[in-house]
């Protein structure tokens, strides 16, 4: 079956450093979701990619969509301490990577 | 809108008892879904519902019952509760099989 592999497992970075994680899939994805999940709290959504190749950003948040659609990224330009939490990417059906948990040290 | 809400919030059961966790939404969304989150694994499907009266299997559904009678509720079983079992439960929903909303969680204990 599908497999969603996510990389790293944990990052900790100084406070305005950029942080980026990445997602893997054995198959084509038909799309990819971006979750962010704070400490303690639910996984609340943060964008969706459809397309080969597809960039969105969101203030200092930039996804990609990767050309074959079986990889994607999130990456975090400046990092604030609000941006703490584990950040999970979802495949087309519904198959979650394992999450990235990110901390970041003031 | 009180958005998708899950009851308990935390409970402790001894290995063989049963209980039910209740899922609800108020946004009129056709699917719905319980995941369970481990640490270190993520979240993974147990099961779903892709309307009213209908159910389907995910990702890990053995030990678990699901019914979807009223489309507002999503309603988890465990028969026979096990340690292994022990898990943060997460419901969710959506209008199509896309952007998830999820609920606080239920943390379960199974001693």
């Amino acid at each position: 079956g599908q497999q969603v592999m996510q990389i790293p497992q944990y990052q900790h970075v100084q406070e305005g450093e950029d942080f980026t994680t990445y997602c893997n899939s054995s198959t084509t994805l038909s799309n990819i979701q971006w979750y962010k999940q704070r400490p303690g709290g639910h996984p609340v959504f943060l964008i969706q990619l459809v397309k080969s190749g597809e960039v969105k950003k969101q203030k200092r948040l930039t996804f990609q969509f990767g050309e074959a659609k079986k990889n994607s990224s999130l990456h975090i330009t400046a990092t604030q301490t609000t941006d703490v939490g584990t950040y999970f990417c979802a495949g087309g059906d519904m198959r979650f990577g394992a999450g990235t948990r990110l901390t970041v040290k003031p | 809108n009180a958005g998708v809400t899950q009851t308990p919030k935390f409970r402790v059961l001894k290995t063989g008892q049963s209980m039910t966790l209740l899922c609800a939404q108020d946004m009129n969304h056709e699917y719905m879904y319980w995941y369970r989150q481990d640490p270190g694994m993520g979240l993974r499907l147990i099961h779903y519902s892709v309307g009213e009266g209908t159910t389907a299997k995910g990702e890990v559904p053995d030990g678990y019952n699901v019914s979807r009678l009223k489309k507002q509720n999503f309603l988890l079983g465990l028969e026979s509760a096990a340690p292994s079992q022990t898990s943060v439960y997460f419901c969710a929903s959506s209008r199509a099989p896309e952007t998830q909303y999820f609920g606080p969680g239920t943390r379960l204990l199974v001693l």
